[in-house]
């Protein structure tokens, strides 16, 4: 079955930034986008961004545009997010997840980045 | 309004009955998807579509949309749906998707 495993734990300093890995298995890689959702402590999801896996096409939140971005490496099947000039607001835990456009469908486990000085 | 209102927190008793709601303009045009996310666990696909179950998903969970509202309801709520519950969609215009603000279920 398809799998979302992504990479570990992060803790950066304000004005930092981080680059978190999300690695497909179990289906052709171009075949569907990948967005990345992230979950800020006690709150709700909030969406970052989309990737066509096999465009590359990208789309961001408003919010975040200017200090995010999203590519694929197709060689091995991994999105990666990049968040640029870290604050505070952005310590959350970031899922990436297999978009199907209807839903999305499975979730990775999720990356857990702490932003502190 | 691209914006999903849901309600903060519903409680249901062991094996009653509870609907979730998800009230927004775009549900006029889009049908809503449903998470369910347990305590210390990323989310899941529960419901999609018009009343589409994934896989593995019981079938005491349906879903339902009337106007600007969607509906999740579960008959006979179990002590292991205690959870939040999102509502979410793609708005394919502007080509972004947008999540309720979460309802937390207690049974």
């Amino acid at each position: 079955q398809v799998q979302l495993v992504q990479s570990g734990t992060e803790m950066k300093m304000p004005g930092a930034s981080v680059n978190v890995s999300c690695k497909v298995s179990g289906q052709i890689f171009s075949l569907y986008g990948i967005t990345w959702v992230r979950q800020a402590p006690g709150q709700g999801l909030e969406w970052i961004g989309w990737i066509s896996a096999n465009t590359a096409k990208t789309n961001y939140s408003p919010k975040l545009r200017g200090r995010v971005s999203v590519n694929t490496d197709r060689s091995t099947s991994t999105v990666h997010l990049e968040l640029r000039n870290l604050i505070s607001d952005d310590t959350a835990i970031y899922y990436c997840a297999r978009d199907m456009g209807d839903r999305i469908d499975p979730w990775g486990q999720g990356t857990l980045v702490t932003v502190s000085s | 309004s691209s914006e999903l209102t849901q309600d903060p927190a519903v409680s249901v008793v062991l094996g009653q009955t509870v609907s979730i709601t998800c009230q927004g303009d775009s549900l006029r045009n889009y049908f809503a998807s449903w998470y369910q996310q347990k305590s210390g666990q990323a989310p899941i696909l529960l419901m999609y579509g018009k009343n589409n179950r994934p896989s593995g998903i019981p079938d005491r969970f349906s879903g339902s949309t009337s106007g600007d509202t969607a509906s999740l309801t579960i008959i006979g709520a179990q002590a292991e749906d205690e959870a939040d519950y999102y509502c979410g969609f793609r708005d394919k215009s502007r080509n972004y998707r947008v999540f309720g603000g979460g309802t937390r279920l207690t049974v």
